[in-house]
C-alpha cells in the first residue's frame, strides 16, 4: 500500500466551478500535511498546510484535514485556467523527522 | 526573502559520465536542505537531506551523492551516471533550526536531466 494515495486524474472542472482534489495516506500517526502545486515542467510550489482536523482557508483555496478517515483535500473555488496544474499532496510521517512523502500528484485541467 | 538557485537548468549527459549539481540559498542561515528526484509520471523521491554544514542524511542507496561544503550551498554529485538517473532534481530548503517534524520545504526551480 502506498504511504500517500492520490487519483492521478484528470480531473476536468468548468471555469468557475468548484474542484476538489483529495489525498489518502496511510499513517495514522502522521501530523502535517501539504499541498503543492506544479506546473508542467516547473517545480512545485506550495499552497497551504495543514495540522488540526477541519478546514482551513486561504483566498480561493481551503484545505480539509480528516484524522480519524486518514484523507486530506484541496477543494479550489471559482476555478480559474490558470489552476490548471498538478497538485501533489505531502505528509509527514510519524518518526521521519522533517522528511515527506508525497503522492504522485492529480493534474487538474480547468476548462473554459 | 529567501531564494533557492539551482544550476545548470538543464543538462544532457552521457552514461557513465560524472554529475555535479549546485543548489544555493540565499536570505537564511542553517537552513535545512533536501535534494528530490522526480521522475517521468512519478511521484518526488527524497534522496538526501542536510540539516548542517558536512552532516547529510541518504534516504536512497544509489550512485549518488550529496555534500554541504557551506551552510547555504548543497551539491549533488555522481561519479557514474546510468540512464536511470534521468529526471528532474529538485533542491529544497527548510526553516532554520526548526525541531523534528515542524518544518515547512519550499522547491527551488530544479535540474532537468538527460542522460543518454
Amino acid at each position: 500500500q502506498k504511504e500517500v494515495e492520490q487519483n492521478s486524474g484528470p480531473l476536468s472542472v468548468p471555469e468557475g466551478a468548484i474542484a476538489s482534489l483529495n489525498c489518502t495516506y496511510s499513517d495514522r500517526g502522521s501530523q502535517s500535511f501539504f499541498w503543492y502545486r506544479q506546473y508542467s515542467g516547473k517545480s512545485p510550489e506550495l499552497i497551504m498546510s495543514i495540522y488540526s482536523n477541519g478546514d482551513k482557508e486561504d483566498g480561493r483555496f481551503t484545505a480539509q484535514l480528516n484524522k480519524a478517515s486518514q484523507y486530506v483535500s484541496l477543494l479550489i473555488r471559482d476555478s480559474q485556467p490558470s489552476d490548471s496544474a498538478t497538485y501533489l499532496c505531502a505528509v509527514r510521517v510519524t518518526g521521519g523527522g522533517n522528511k515527506l512523502t508525497f503522492g504522485t500528484g492529480t493534474q487538474l485541467k480547468v476548462e473554459l | 526573502s529567501q531564494t533557492i538557485h539551482q544550476w545548470p537548468a538543464t543538462l544532457v549527459q552521457p552514461v557513465g559520465s560524472p554529475l555535479s549539481l549546485e543548489c544555493t540559498v540565499e536570505g537564511t542561515s542553517n537552513p535545512n536542505l533536501y535534494w528530490y528526484r522526480q521522475a517521468a509520471g512519478r511521484g518526488l523521491q527524497l534522496l538526501f537531506y542536510s540539516v548542517g554544514i558536512g552532516q547529510i542524511s541518504s534516504e536512497v542507496p544509489q550512485n549518488l551523492s550529496a555534500s554541504r561544503p557551506q551552510d547555504r550551498q548543497f551539491i549533488l554529485s555522481s561519479k557514474k551516471l546510468l540512464l536511470s538517473d534521468s529526471g528532474f532534481y529538485l533542491c529544497a530548503r527548510g526553516n532554520t533550526g526548526t525541531p523534528g517534524g515542524t518544518d515547512t520545504q519550499y522547491f527551488g526551480p530544479g535540474t532537468r536531466l538527460t542522460v543518454l
